[in-house]
């Protein structure tokens, strides 16, 4: 069982920074693939990017790889998403989730955080 | 605008069938695993389904999946008052270095 504890609300104003963290526990930390993916109020899912620990390998989604930046600490086993420059359009909930993989059947997210609501307004 | 395309609404009465479709293309569904989530308000979204039909435990029978050429859907069997929820189809496109892409999202309403 893998548990994934996000931090909380953040209110930040355009053109500022904002970091969300996500706390691994229940499993080797270095070995998951943590993803970031977030929501627009109302809206769908949209990937952000994801990180290997082990090697420190991240992959980004195009359209915000100039923004972001996921790092991990394998200290405390939480890995963090950075997002800059923020605009309203980046208001949304920003979940991490586990890509749990099966040989057979592909990827997928198995477990996610509780989200973490990041509000840009002046 | 989302990559996959996913009815906005659906709906059914208790006891009745219902099923969502998701339109994709060759380099996302056409090449790999489709997986479904399930999310209530307020609430993250759920593993339903994944890759070839599997389901997580304790996700109920009734939940099944199929895929055809870049097309794939979810059917609810049975339909319950507690499977009124949104629903999302998802799979890795290769395009642009590689990506997952989402559905928009379906609404299941139970009538």
């Amino acid at each position: 069982q893998v548990q994934l504890t996000q931090s909380g609300a953040e209110v930040k104003k355009p053109g500022s920074s904002v970091k969300v963290s996500c706390k691994v526990s229940g499993r080797p930390f270095s070995s998951q693939t943590i993803n970031w993916v977030r929501q627009a109020p109302g809206q769908g899912l949209e990937w952000v990017g994801r990180i290997r620990p082990d090697y420190g390998g991240t992959h980004y989604a195009a359209s915000l790889q100039d923004r972001v930046t996921i790092t991990a600490d394998k200290k405390t086993d939480t890995i963090y998403m950075e997002l800059r420059s923020l605009t309203s359009v980046d208001t949304a909930v920003y979940f991490c989730a586990r890509e749990g993989v099966n040989y057979a059947s592909g990827s997928y997210f198995d477990y996610w955080g509780q989200g973490a609501l990041v509000t840009v307004s002046s | 605008q989302s990559v996959l395309t996913q009815p906005p609404s659906a709906s059914g009465t208790p006891g009745q069938s219902v099923t969502i479709s998701c339109s994709g293309s060759s380099s996302n569904i056409g090449s790999n695993a489709v997986n479904w989530y399930q999310q209530f308000p307020e609430s993250a979204p759920r593993l339903l389904i994944y890759g070839h039909n599997q389901r997580p435990s304790g996700v109920p029978d009734r939940f099944s999946a199929s895929k055809s050429g870049t097309s794939a859907s979810l059917a609810i069997s049975g339909l319950q008052s507690e499977d009124e929820a949104l629903y999302f189809c998802a799979a890795w496109d290769d395009s642009l270095n590689g990506r997952w892409v989402f559905g928009g999202g379906t609404k299941v309403t139970v009538l």
